[in-house]
C-alpha cells in the first residue's frame, strides 16, 4: 500500500495567517492527490483534487500544488471557519490511502 | 445536487455482523463509483470498499474476506456488510460517491453521506 505522511500533525495558527500543509507518498502518485477538511463530528469535504485543481464553490484562498511524492496545500489567508483537520488522500492505486490529518488549531 | 443519506446499527456485539445501508438522493448510480470508508474515533481515514451499478467491486485486502458491498439500484442504494466485528472495528462509517474505480484514473470522494457511528463492545 502507498502510504501518505502529512505534516505537521498539527499546528496553532491565527487568523489571516498563511498556513502550509505538505503531504509526502511513499511513491510516484503523479498527480494523483487529493485535500479534505474536516471539522469535528462532520463528514470530510472535497477541497482540492488532481493535486491542484479547485473543488466548485471551495474560496480562492486555497490551493494545491506537487506532483510525484511530494504536496503542499496552502491557505493563503485563514480565516475563523477554516479551522478543521485537512487529509490528504491518494487516487493513483488501490487501495485508496489517507494522510494521518493535520489539526489547524487557534493560536 | 447529489446527497447521500446512510442509516444502520450502531451498537453491536463482537462476533456480530455490521450492516450499513446508503441511500442516493438527487442522482442515480449509474456512472460512478460508490465507497465506503471509516474512521475510528480520533484517528484518520480508511478506504473499505467500492461498487457500481453493474455491479463491479473493489475491496482493501486489509479486511480480508469478512466485507460486503451490495447494490440495489431499483432503491438507489448500496450497503454494506463486515462480518465477526471486533473493537477495532469501532468507527464513525462513511459512504461516499467516486468518478471512477481505485487506482484507475484522478478520482476524489465527494459527496460524503453525515457518517454513522458503530460502536462494538460486549
Amino acid at each position: 500500500d502507498i502510504q501518505m505522511t502529512q505534516s505537521p500533525p498539527s499546528l496553532s495558527v491565527s487568523v489571516r495567517d498563511r498556513v502550509t500543509i505538505t503531504c509526502r507518498a511513499s511513491q510516484s502518485i503523479r498527480s494523483y492527490l487529493n485535500w479534505y477538511q474536516q471539522k469535528p463530528g462532520k463528514a470530510p469535504t472535497l477541497l482540492i483534487y488532481a493535486a491542484s485543481r479547485m473543488q466548485s464553490g471551495v474560496p480562492s484562498r486555497f490551493s494545491g500544488s506537487g506532483s510525484g511524492t511530494d504536496f503542499t496545500l496552502t491557505i493563503s489567508s485563514l480565516q475563523p471557519e477554516d479551522f478543521a483537520t485537512y487529509y490528504c488522500q491518494q487516487s493513483y492505486i488501490a487501495p485508496l490511502t489517507f494522510g494521518g490529518g493535520t489539526r489547524v488549531e487557534i493560536k | 445536487q447529489v446527497q447521500l443519506q446512510q442509516w444502520g446499527a450502531g451498537l453491536l456485539k463482537p462476533s456480530e455482523t455490521l450492516s450499513l445501508t446508503c441511500a442516493v438522493y438527487g442522482g442515480s448510480l449509474t456512472g460512478y463509483y460508490w465507497t465506503w470508508i471509516r474512521q475510528p474515533p480520533g484517528k484518520g481515514l480508511e478506504w473499505i470498499a467500492e461498487i457500481n451499478h453493474v455491479p463491479s467491486t473493489n475491496y482493501n485486502p486489509s479486511l480480508g474476506s469478512r466485507v460486503t458491498i451490495s447494490v440495489d439500484t431499483s432503491k438507489n442504494q448500496f450497503s454494506l456488510k463486515l462480518s465477526s466485528v471486533t473493537a477495532a472495528d469501532t468507527a464513525v462509517y462513511f459512504c461516499a460517491r467516486g468518478p471512477v474505480p481505485a487506482g484507475r484514473g484522478i478520482s476524489w470522494f465527494d459527496p460524503w453521506g453525515q457518517g454513522t457511528l458503530v460502536t462494538v463492545s460486549s
